[in-house]
């Protein structure tokens, strides 16, 4: 079956710029979690939903990031006045339980 | 802060030797344990997973893990290493039983020489 879509697959942008970032996570699960994983911080947690409950966001690096999960299907994490340290890739999970099942993430480049 | 540690960032061995990856977590509490495999360009797959019960796990492509909860370790084994096996490893913690965010190692890249 489907797996969790992520899009777009790279973005480049420049320094200041709002970007948004897409997941379309496994129909039915009812989790969903972001992470981003840079070459200095390795994997590291965003923020996660479950359900219709307000989301964990205790791993949101600043207020510059925000994310929004609609209709409890697919997300949006937004960055903005990205800066050069948000280059990383941004991964997408859901799961209905565990284990979590990753997308293939965005690569996020800002110049 | 809970914490996991994989020991060695590059592991190299000769195809057909014995794949050891190093996994150990911070707390006391036992943690439900995952261990994820990332090829080039590609996104995380799962592995294999402890939650409770039998502590040897066995997980896709031959490997297994070994929760050991007084040495707080949960080391990936495989017998005999593939070409195919060449990527990086993660190994990744829930606290939050099965709906926790995951708290990962910093990963271990894996090379196999023929």
């Amino acid at each position: 079956g489907a797996g969790v879509s992520q899009s777009p697959s790279n973005k480049v942008t420049e320094k200041g710029k709002d970007v948004e970032l897409r997941c379309d996570p496994i129909s039915g699960h009812t989790a969903l979690y972001w992470y981003r994983q840079s070459l200095g911080q390795g994997l590291e947690f965003l923020i996660y939903f479950q359900g219709n409950s307000a989301p964990d966001k205790s791993g949101l690096p600043s207020d510059r990031f925000s994310a929004e999960r609609t209709g409890g299907s697919v997300s949006t994490l937004t960055i903005q006045r990205t800066q050069q340290e948000d280059s990383a890739v941004y991964l997408c999970a859901s799961s209905s339980g565990d284990p979590q099942y990753f997308g293939p993430g965005t690569r996020l480049t800002v110049l | 802060a809970q914490s996991v540690t994989q020991l060695g960032s590059h592991v190299s061995v000769s195809e057909g030797a014995l794949v050891l990856l190093r996994c150990n977590y911070s707390s006391s509490v036992p943690p439900y344990l995952f261990w994820y495999v990332q090829y080039p360009n590609q996104g995380l797959q799962l592995l294999l997973k402890y939650t409770t019960g039998a502590t040897l796990v066995k997980g896709i492509n031959g490997f297994e893990a070994e929760f050991k909860k007084s040495e707080t370790s949960f080391h990936l084994t495989k017998p005999s290493a593939h070409m195919s096996d060449a990527a990086e490893y993660f190994c990744a913690v829930s606290y939050g039983g099965s709906q926790g965010n995951l708290i990962f190692g910093k990963g271990t890249k894996l090379s196999v020489k023929p």
